[in-house]
């Protein structure tokens, strides 16, 4: 099934935290995820992706840890910065048989609010 | 500006009325999707192409509905006889397709969408 919801979880941090951003998937079939910044009146930004081969991939700031066996996904942002204050989306692909990457099935986002 | 491109940025329309948005995806992008964003929720996929061949199409693309890629490069994305239903965000998106490395070939980078209102 796919995730939707009205009323967005948020996540309010002080400037300089670490934030933890938890999403849940429904396809165990699926085999890649990405998660994405969006901005009020902007398109998603992608941020950093991982495959299902892969339980961790860090990049700048960023972490996104994966545990297919509860079918979760994490997005770590260390030393948040007042900028960082967006929605964020976990999306996982959905296409059959890996043919259709790009077909993403978006979670349920949720707002960052970083205060200075 | 290598990034997606999408036109108009905002459109107000009366219901009834026909309306195209058009995408230019990054250069050398051979897959193309169209996604649709409603408020608090995220964008829920609609259409994909492979080239010019669309492949893919989701149950939320009424009739109403119809999207082109003529030649392989930007496409378009038409609404006939709007409903107030079909307010939202239209976003595109392009990946690079399959290749190379592989997990970079499977990038989707969206653009910045064009916001539908139909009065």
């Amino acid at each position: 099934g796919e995730s939707v919801g009205l009323h967005l979880p948020t996540l309010s941090v002080q400037e300089g935290d670490n934030s933890i951003i938890n999403c849940a998937y429904s396809n165990s079939a699926s085999d890649y995820f990405i998660w994405y910044k969006q901005e009020s009146g902007k398109g998603p930004q992608f941020i950093i992706d991982i495959r299902s081969n892969m339980d961790k991939r860090q990049g700048q700031r960023v972490t996104v840890l994966l545990n297919k066996t509860v079918k979760h996904l994490s997005l770590q942002i260390a030393a948040t910065q007042p900028g960082d204050s967006a929605v964020y989306f976990c999306a996982e692909n959905s296409g059959p048989g890996g043919t259709s990457y790009g077909k993403l099935t978006f979670g349920q986002g949720t707002i960052l609010t970083v205060h200075p | 500006d290598t990034g997606v491109s999408q036109d108009p940025r905002h459109k107000i329309t009366k219901r009834g009325q026909n309306v195209t948005f058009r995408c230019d995806p990054i250069s050398e992008h051979n897959r193309l999707y169209w996604y649709r964003q409603t408020l608090g929720q995220g964008p829920e996929f609609l259409t994909y192409f492979q080239n010019e061949a669309q492949l893919e199409k989701s149950r939320l693309l009424s009739d109403r509905f119809s999207a082109e890629r003529p030649k392989g490069s930007f496409s378009t994305l038409e609404i006939q006889r709007t409903e107030q239903g079909d307010s939202a965000m239209y976003l595109c998106a392009s990946s690079p397709g399959v290749g190379g490395d592989r997990l970079k070939g499977t990038e989707a980078f969206f653009g910045q969408g064009t916001r539908l209102t139909v009065v």
